[in-house]
C-alpha cells in the first residue's frame, strides 16, 4: 500500500466520451502530480499542483484537463481523446513540489484504452 | 535537451549480481533518483543520490559520479522478486524529475 489510490484502475473508451481519473493521496502531502507512460518511453509530467495551485503544465493539449480541489485529491478530466493518448497514467504526491530530495509517491495508475 | 540514457532490458540469473547503469545530460543536477516497477504497479522508490560516491542499502547499492553525468544500480543475490523495470530520475535545476524510458530486468533460474 503506497497510500496514493487511483480509479478506475481500467478505462476504455470511444473517442467522443468523456470521463474522469481520480487520484487520492493519503500522506498528508502538498505537491500532487499527473504522469502518462507510454511503452518504453520515459515517464511524461502532465501537470504539477502544489497545494491545490497549478505549477506546472507540460504543454498538454486542452483535451486534458485537471482538477485539484484540495491537497488529497486529484482528478484528470478527459474529452475527445484521440488513439494515441492511449497509456498508462499515473498520480504522485510528494511533501512539496520543490526542493533537491523530493521522493515522489505514486499510485497504481489507471490503463486508459482509447477506441 | 535533456536526456537520461539506459539499456532497455537485461538478463541475468537468480542468485547472481547486475548492474543498471544510467547516463544523463540535464540542465543542473539536484539528485538522481531510482525507482522499480513490477508489471502493472506502481513505481516503487529504492534509492536517492545527490553526492558521489556508493550507497549501500541491502542487497541494492547505488552509485553516482556527478562528473561523468553516471549512475548505476547494483543488484546483489538476485531474487525472481527482483524482475521488474527499473527507472533512472534526474532532478533538474527547476526540481523537476526527468526520467529514463526504464530498464526491464528479466531474471532467470
Amino acid at each position: 500500500e503506497t497510500g496514493v489510490t487511483q480509479t478506475p484502475r481500467h478505462l476504455v473508451m470511444g473517442m467522443t466520451n468523456k470521463k474522469s481519473l481520480k487520484c487520492e493521496q493519503h500522506l498528508g502531502h502538498n505537491a500532487m502530480y499527473w504522469y502518462k507512460q507510454s511503452a518504453k518511453k520515459p515517464l511524461e509530467l502532465m501537470f504539477v499542483y502544489s497545494l491545490e495551485e497549478r505549477v506546472e503544465n507540460n504543454s498538454v493539449p486542452s483535451r486534458f484537463s485537471p482538477e485539484c480541489p484540495n491537497s488529497s485529491h486529484l482528478f484528470l478530466h478527459l474529452h475527445t481523446l484521440q488513439p494515441e493518448d492511449s497509456a498508462l497514467y499515473l498520480c504522485a504526491s510528494s511533501q512539496e513540489a520543490g526542493g533537491s530530495y523530493n521522493e515522489q509517491f505514486f499510485g497504481p495508475g489507471t490503463r486508459l484504452t482509447v477506441l | 535537451g535533456q536526456n537520461i540514457d539506459q539499456p532497455t532490458e537485461m538478463t541475468a540469473t537468480e542468485g547472481a549480481i547486475v548492474q543498471i547503469n544510467c547516463t544523463y545530460q540535464t540542465s543542473g543536477f539536484n539528485g538522481l533518483f531510482w525507482y522499480q516497477q513490477h508489471a502493472g504497479e506502481a513505481p516503487t522508490f529504492l534509492s536517492y543520490n545527490v553526492l558521489d560516491g556508493l550507497e549501500e542499502k541491502g542487497r541494492f547499492s547505488s552509485f553516482l559520479s556527478r562528473s561523468k553525468g553516471y549512475s548505476y544500480l547494483l543488484l546483489k543475490e538476485l531474487q525472481m522478486k527482483d524482475s521488474a523495470s527499473y527507472l533512472c530520475a534526474v532532478m533538474d535545476s527547476n526540481y523537476q524529475l526527468i526520467w529514463g524510458a526504464g530498464t526491464k530486468l528479466i531474471i532467470k533460474p
